[in-house]
């Protein structure tokens, strides 16, 4: 199965941008989603089909890709923002198959 | 509200079975394909399984083929997964998740735009 490859730490001064990625074969294939998942918390759905805002995500939140890496930017960081992101896609070597990256910490300094 | 609710979580000792279930409402469960996506202790999401909205197309990760059984049933909105020879590495949170499939350009992806809150399945003897 495929792999998506996600930095496990990243942080980011209050009010600044961050771009949190995930690289994988699969994404020359296939578009990336993002997951927010604070502790506790089920996961939420932020970015899908690689640039797509679900409705009552904030404006902040983008998606972007590029070869093998997607990238999710969050653009003025706030504190709220702090949790764990996932991107996933299909999985390149069964696209009936869903594979999730490793997730990143964001830290919001 | 749309919302999904799981359930049947609980401690089991290695080898037995589980039925895990997952109640649907403020949508039409019919029309959308559901996913089981699980989450061990402090560890990153890993899809499971999926259905499709008339149970047409079932589809397993490699880790869980053979053990684990998807089933819905739209009569009454709701979605299951029965669990067989449990092991240690089965203990997770088990979250069921509504998809959502989008396209562009011939290409699609399969986002989970509904979670539940999950339910523990702890394996341990």
């Amino acid at each position: 199965s495929s792999e998506l490859t996600q930095d496990p730490a990243v942080s980011v001064a209050l009010g600044q941008t961050v771009r949190i990625t995930c690289q994988g074969d699969s994404l020359r294939s296939y578009y990336a989603n993002w997951y927010q998942q604070k502790p506790g918390q089920a996961p939420l759905l932020v970015i899908y089909l690689e640039n797509n805002r679900p409705s009552g995500i904030p404006d902040r939140f983008s998606g972007s890709s590029s070869g093998n890496t997607a990238s999710l930017t969050i653009t003025g960081a706030q504190a709220e923002d702090e949790a764990d992101y996932y991107c996933s896609s299909r999985d390149s070597s069964d696209d009936h198959l869903v594979v999730f990256g490793g997730g990143t910490k964001l830290t919001v300094l | 509200e749309v919302q999904l609710v799981e359930s049947g979580g609980g401690l089991v000792k290695p080898g037995g079975s589980l039925r895990l279930s997952c109640a649907a409402s403020g949508f039409t469960f019919s029309n959308y394909g559901m996913n089981w996506v699980r989450q061990a202790p402090g560890k990153g999401l890993e899809w499971v399984s999926y259905i499709s909205s008339r149970s047409s197309y079932i589809y397993y990760s490699d880790a869980v083929k053979g053990r684990f059984t998807i089933t819905r049933d739209n009569a009454k909105n709701s979605l299951y997964l029965q669990i067989h020879s449990l092991r240690a590495e089965d203990t997770a949170v088990y979250y069921c998740a509504r998809d959502e499939t989008y396209c562009r350009n011939m290409n699609c992806s399969d986002a989970f735009d509904v979670w539940g809150h999950g339910t523990m399945v702890t394996v341990s003897s």
